[in-house]
């Protein structure tokens, strides 16, 4: 079993829909990531999260919000998807506990939206 | 100003020839971290090493191994003996304290295509 999950893989949908992409991970890591990747820009941090009260905006938060359900839970929505948010959308972990010794971060598969 | 430059858009190699992939960063730290991530075809992040600032040691695992240059903020990565499933985007990311000097903060390059013909 992958040890930080994003669901849906894969969701098309249309201009001024809400969206929510969601992510959990096994690996009772503090702190999360939701990161975006369009075609050669590599990726950008939205937001990040370093326990369940500290929410933290990252590069590229405009039209994007998260909310931290608990330790293991970290959701992004977009609250009306607009055609420029098309892109591959990354959840990532890491533990605060062993940054001295440089825990990388853990990525999910991704999530592949299409907006319309 | 690009904190982390991956100057190779895309190298096209033929199997079995070296490849090396270029980094460059920028940061005023004196404790950071580099690292380099593998993104085949199918669109996962792969880890493939981190390094520290502290840290200049080259390192070598199989086919692959690392430059780090401090002189010139360089951490390239080379294939040796490239083969057809080396075929991915490769990135160089950058993780250095943020203002408030407690947290870490990752930063991707752009990312090289490495594509390996047979």
């Amino acid at each position: 079993d992958a040890d930080v999950t994003q669901t849906p893989r894969n969701r098309i949908t249309k201009t001024g829909k809400r969206i929510m992409l969601e992510c959990s991970q096994t690996k009772g890591h503090d702190r999360m990531y939701w990161y975006r990747q369009d075609p050669g820009l590599g990726l950008q941090l939205i937001y990040y999260s370093f326990d369940v009260k500290d929410i933290n905006k990252g590069e590229i938060s405009d039209g994007y919000s998260v909310s931290r359900q608990a330790q293991a839970k970290f959701s992004l929505s977009l609250e009306s998807a607009i055609p420029n948010q098309t892109a591959l959308y990354f959840c990532a972990t890491s533990d605060p506990r062993h940054f001295y010794s440089n825990q990388p971060q853990h990525f999910g598969d991704g999530t592949r939206l299409s907006i319309l | 100003a690009q904190k982390v430059t991956q100057a190779q858009t895309e190298i096209s190699v033929v199997e079995k020839e070296d490849v090396t992939l270029d980094c460059v960063y920028e940061t005023r730290d004196t404790t950071y971290y580099l690292f380099w991530y593998k993104q085949p075809p199918s669109g996962e992040l792969v880890f493939l090493i981190r390094r520290n600032s502290f840290d200049e040691q080259n390192e070598i695992s199989g086919r692959y191994s690392w430059n780090f240059q401090k002189s010139t903020s360089s951490f390239n990565f080379t294939i040796t003996a490239s083969q057809v499933v080396d075929s991915a985007v490769y990135f160089c990311a950058l993780s250095e304290p943020d203002s408030g000097g407690s947290n870490y903060k990752l930063t991707f390059g752009k990312g090289t295509l490495l594509t390996v013909n047979p």
